[in-house]
């Protein structure tokens, strides 16, 4: 079962920043939190991940709370390409063979993006 | 940067008939994960293998196989097809060796397989 709770949708206008929630109540401190998102049947495209630290990169900022138990995701400009469902997974870090590595999918968050 | 490649990108199948669905990791990646997405679901562990050998296992039918060649490419075998199989596969594929922060999977384009 996923570890992680999202809203079931959210829109956001054009141009400005989407902040999309993340509940990880559970997590364990060597598992890290993940962002895919997918763009209608195509293949999930990462974004981002963190353990503890905030993180930005050029697609997106992750913002984690002190004690790890939830998460934002923020798309700092929206446009309507972003519309997407987007999946917050956590994963244990490190390598052990791939046993933990697989990616368990909750519903995710379908973002519209309205012009 | 080069992507994981899969194929091929559609496939129809009659019931009870077999599929192979292929996929070619990034290279230098050396683990490879296979997924189902049904219609309006949401993608689904089948399974993973790294340096050839199987790794993990999850909600994969006796009719379905898989294997990882020693150029890293994996094949998903699809046999006594039927119509719930209906979905789209994706592969994806990551370096097995940790990094900073384990090992990111990057997913391929998916197959869509059609049953009828």
């Amino acid at each position: 079962d996923a570890k992680t709770t999202q809203p079931t949708s959210m829109d956001c206008a054009e141009g400005r920043a989407a902040n999309l929630p993340c509940n990880h109540s559970t997590i364990s401190g060597n598992e890290y939190v993940y962002w895919y998102r997918q763009i209608h049947s195509q293949g999930p495209q990462y974004i981002i991940h963190g353990l503890k630290n905030n993180e930005t990169n050029e697609m997106a900022s992750l913002i984690i709370t002190e004690d790890r138990k939830s998460s934002t995701l923020i798309l700092p400009h929206a446009t309507l390409r972003d519309t997407a469902v987007y999946y917050c997974i956590v994963r244990v870090a490190g390598y052990d063979g791939g046993a933990t590595n697989k990616l368990i999918f909750g519903t995710g968050t379908l973002l519209a993006v309205q012009p | 940067a080069a992507g994981v490649i899969q194929s091929p990108r559609h496939l129809i199948k009659e019931k009870r008939e077999t599929a192979t669905l292929k996929c070619y990791p990034i290279p230098r990646h050396d683990t490879v994960y296979w997924y189902q997405q049904g219609p309006g679901q949401d993608p689904q562990f089948l399974i993973s293998f790294y340096e050839k050998m199987q790794s993990d296992k999850g909600s994969i039918p006796d009719r379905f196989s898989a294997q990882q060649f020693s150029d890293y490419h994996s094949e998903l075998n699809m046999s006594s097809l039927e119509l719930g199989d209906s979905a789209l596969y994706f592969c994806a594929s990551s370096r097995g060796t940790s990094g900073r922060a384990g090992e990111t999977q990057y997913f391929g384009p998916g197959t869509r397989l059609l049953v009828l």
